[in-house]
């Protein structure tokens, strides 16, 4: 059965303290690993696109990379607005379904 | 920007009514999505729909329905609301280009009393 596994499950930073999230997946002919950022009350953002093992995508604090059973997610010098919960999902082929994980709720404290 | 507009940010309903709960998206996607999400369960998917009339049943249909009479618009329907409904739901769009990402509308979070 496809399986997407996200931890910690909750992850509490000081601000410019660097850390990493774990995506693992078990998915048969991974076709692509979506990372998105979920506000409180709001829907999830997208984020990066990955398609293959090696690749690494980022933007501003974060960095996104590609292994053939898991994904990080890299925040550096987190600020206080990076607080969110960060989903990831996979995606193996057929009408673009996703299968996503429960997520990570990160914190960032001043 | 694409654009994913849920009808309503907060319903409340009492067992056994029918609920509506309607998605509109402005980009000319082909495929509609509509989600639960739970605390600790992410998000699962409840039926999606890949073109005008057709749909298909995701990974927990039961007790639940669809519509869509019109390419931009997904309608979910609970056809007799029970307390275990209660839930964020969240509706998306994409397009056929399975490199394209998913687009969410900011969730109805509904409550069954």
């Amino acid at each position: 059965e496809d399986q997407v596994t996200q931890s910690p499950e909750a992850l509490r930073l000081q601000e410019g303290e660097s850390s990493s999230l774990n995506c693992s997946y078990t998915v048969s002919g991974l076709r692509g690993l979506f990372w998105y950022r979920q506000d409180p009350g709001k829907g999830p953002e997208f984020l990066f696109t990955l398609y293959s093992a090696g690749e690494e995508k980022e933007k501003e604090r974060l960095k996104a990379t590609l292994t053939k059973k898991e994904s990080f997610l890299h925040i550096t010098a987190p600020k206080p607005e990076d607080s969110a919960t960060y989903l990831c999902a996979a995606y193996s082929g057929g009408y673009n379904k996703l299968i996503f994980g429960a997520g990570t709720r990160l914190a960032v404290h001043p | 920007d694409v654009k994913v507009t849920q009808s309503s940010r907060y319903l409340v309903k009492r067992t056994g009514e029918k609920v509506f709960l309607e998605c509109v998206q402005d980009m000319d996607h082909e495929n509609m999505f509509w989600y639960r999400q739970d605390p600790g369960l992410g998000l699962r998917l409840i039926y999606f729909s890949y073109d005008v009339k057709m749909k298909e049943k995701g990974d927990i249909p039961e007790g639940y329905s669809v519509s869509r009479e019109k390419k931009e618009r997904f309608s979910l329907i609970l056809e007799s609301a029970s307390t275990n409904q209660t839930s964020m739901y969240l509706c998306a769009s994409s397009s056929w280009d399975s490199n394209q990402p998913q687009h969410f509308g900011d969730g109805t979070r509904l409550s069954i009393l």
